[in-house]
């Protein structure tokens, strides 16, 4: 059963720390996207990448977060410095076909 | 993952009635739309989608309804088991890519 996985489940950090948070796509799924989930903006896209290089990052705050794709098994997102309003559940999906598969989610919280 | 607003609108079903959940996409040029299912704690799972040449799709007791000229689409999920309570989403896109999501609807069965 192919799933997409993500660490860590869960982040509790504070502010101004450094967060990564990763994820492993679908074997074969060459299209992978970063999403945030908040009660009050719901699932907004961050970016995503095809064939590991990037296709549209402008949902990300530029400043501070960071997405790179190393390998095809492999999509990292990085906040530095992190802030109280990043605290979310953020979701990876991949994509195969017109289907976007998504992972189990991290929720970080930054205190 | 919590997926829920404070004001996420509710729809209440006896177990083993047919739920209807709606939503109303924004953009005319949309060409594909997909509805999620989400569980507390999880992340978002694919249910059904629908490619704007159909109006109808039917998949396993659920069924996804597109009326293009009033840009409205309907989840149907036939006779609701406690299982399917959740909170759903639908989503938009061109090409399938950029998922523009709504804000979802939690269903609630009631015994």
């Amino acid at each position: 059963d192919a799933r997409v996985t993500q660490t860590p489940r869960h982040k509790v950090t504070e502010m101004g720390q450094e967060v990564t948070m990763r994820c492993q796509p679908i074997l074969g799924h060459n299209t992978v996207f970063w999403y945030r989930q908040t009660m009050m903006q719901g699932l907004e896209l961050l970016a995503y990448f095809r064939n590991r290089a990037p296709l549209d990052d402008s949902g990300m705050p530029k400043d501070r977060f960071s997405a790179e794709m190393p390998d095809a098994t492999l999509a990292t997102l990085k906040i530095q410095p992190s802030e109280p309003r990043d605290s979310a559940v953020y979701f990876c999906a991949s994509l195969i076909t017109d289907t976007q598969y998504f992972g189990p989610g991290t929720r970080l919280t930054v205190l | 993952g919590e997926s829920v607003g404070l004001h996420l609108p509710t729809l209440s079903v006896q177990e083993g009635d047919n739920s209807i959940i709606n939503c109303a996409y924004s953009n005319s040029a949309s060409d594909y739309f997909i509805w999620y299912k989400q569980e507390s704690g999880k992340g978002p799972q694919f249910i059904i989608d629908i490619r704007s040449n159909m109006d109808k799709r039917q998949g396993q007791r659920v069924t996804v309804l597109l009326n293009k000229t009033v840009k409205h689409l309907s989840l149907q999920i036939a006779a609701t088991q406690p299982g399917d309570s959740a909170v759903y989403f639908c989503a938009e896109s061109q090409g399938a890519q950029k998922l523009v999501f709504g804000q979802g609807t939690r269903l609630t069965i009631n015994p």
